[in-house]
């Protein structure tokens, strides 16, 4: 089936460095997303983001962090500066339709750790 | 606070019997359910979904029964295989809020299918 990339899929940074997760999407999909998963705990939506524009962020997506995809190329979450608690699995899926029962597709998921 | 729980963290069948994978929720507005499965170095993909005003979906060996009056639906895998190892998620979507993408997940159950 369709397939999500994420790169990297391990990165280990310093607090307070910045960091960018790339995600690359199905190549057709409009509708894009960045869910967040700390160890043991359930996978939370951080925000999607559409027509260069983001449609909804949850309470999760604090102001260190910021998403794009310019000129349709990778769709990327940066977080400047990092912090101890943003270390999680980031879990970037798209979809085609923005619909309520639209299939999200998701990557295989970037382990951040900040330390 | 944790509005969809799954149960049981882990599950072992044999084999040919059927894997009972629970899940229960909080939010009366929830009114889609979508399981996805997780194999390990992927992302999760979208199995099979239930909306509200059904109470069961079967697609092959796959069935959802779902009890609205007491927020509880399961998803039962019959003839379990060995390829059906994997961790299952449980997710809700609200028809309130304006959210049409705004998933809630499970932690997931690790379904383990012994030969």
């Amino acid at each position: 089936g369709p397939k999500v990339l994420q790169i990297p899929s391990h990165q280990i940074i310093d607090m307070g460095q910045m960091v960018t997760l790339n995600c690359d999407p199905v190549s057709n999909h409009l509708y894009f997303y960045w869910y967040k998963q700390i160890l043991g705990q359930q996978m939370e939506f951080l925000v999607n983001f559409y027509n260069g524009k983001v449609m909804e962020k949850s309470k999760l997506f604090k102001d260190q962090f910021s998403v794009e995809r310019p000129d349709g190329s990778y769709f990327t979450l940066k977080i400047q500066p990092t912090a101890l608690e943003d270390s999680a699995v980031y879990f970037c899926a798209s979809s085609l339709g923005g619909g309520r029962y639209a299939e999200q597709f998701f990557g295989p998921g970037t382990r951040l750790t900040v330390l | 606070q944790q509005q969809v729980r799954q149960s049981p963290q882990s599950l072992t069948v044999w084999e040919g019997e059927t894997a009972i994978l629970n899940c229960s929720y909080e939010n009366s507005a929830f009114d889609y359910f979508p399981w996805y499965q997780q194999f390990p170095g992927e992302g999760p993909a979208l199995l099979i979904a239930i909306r509200s005003v059904s109470d069961k979906k079967e697609d092959g060996r796959f069935t959802i029964f779902f009890n609205k009056r007491e927020k509880k639906l399961s998803l039962h895998i019959t003839d379990s295989q060995p390829g059906d190892s994997a961790t299952y998620f449980c997710a809700a979507l609200s028809n309130s809020g304006g959210s049409n993408y705004k998933l809630t997940f499970g932690k997931g159950t690790l379904l383990t299918v012994t030969p």
